[in-house]
């Protein structure tokens, strides 16, 4: 049972353009939200997240969106650079739990 | 530069053979995760320790995985007897208490069961 959904397992963006990476969760429990970015052969580092009180976090050229509603997220990356060319995993927590629940992972190619 | 390490980075062995997987956390970090990563189903917890007490291994199957934390620097995780399925990338990864968002990983352990 995939609490944490990542429909797209890849996506293609060109240079200079806005990359839209989607993740829905299934758990209303779930109250704290991470974007993990992933390099070939290195572990994931946290890039952004958002606490369930926000709709919305900014961080450069990242930004989260929250709906909560739809139980929905989405990381916008503006304008998109080579060097996001990553697996990007979309992560959730419970209140209260150190545990993080995984999505299965978004392939990002930014075409220069 | 502080970072999690884990060792051996790749191996492969014979269906049936024991493989043992070490993490060394960052120093200072209190909780530590083991992980696994396959195609369908992404990042999976195995179990996760805080203060050297496994708090929580319900994510790995319990008749041939085992993670132990001998002390503070060392994480172990145990599979045996190997098999063909358990062929996926293990990452460590080590936090504080209370801050979910700062798990470090490590560059993972890829590991191929023929």
């Amino acid at each position: 049972d995939q609490q944490v959904k990542q429909n797209s397992p890849s996506l293609s963006v060109q240079e200079g353009r806005i990359s839209i990476l989607n993740c829905d969760y299934t758990n209303s429990m779930f109250d704290y939200f991470l974007w993990y970015k992933k390099y070939p052969a290195e572990g994931p580092t946290f890039l952004i997240s958002i606490s369930s009180i926000k709709d919305k976090n900014e961080d450069g050229r990242f930004t989260v969106f929250l709906n909560k509603s739809a139980k929905h997220l989405s990381l916008h990356i503006v304008p998109s650079q080579p060097g996001d060319s990553a697996v990007y995993f979309c992560a959730a927590r419970i209140f209260g739990n150190e545990k993080l629940t995984f999505g299965t992972g978004t392939r990002l190619t930014i075409i220069p | 530069d502080a970072r999690v390490t884990q060792t051996p980075r790749d191996k492969v062995t014979e269906m049936g053979q024991e493989v043992t997987m070490r993490c060394q956390p960052i120093l200072g970090h209190n909780t530590v995760f083991w992980y696994r990563q396959t195609m369908m189903q992404g990042l999976e917890l195995l179990a996760y320790f805080r203060n050297r007490a496994p708090l929580d291994d319900s994510g790995m199957p319990k008749d041939r995985f085992s993670a132990e934390m001998p002390d503070a620097t060392l994480a172990t995780l145990k599979i045996q007897p190997s098999e063909p399925r358990d062929s996926a990338v293990y990452f460590c990864a080590s936090g504080l208490d209370g801050r979910p968002y700062e798990q470090y990983f490590g560059p993972g352990t890829r590991l191929t069961v023929t």
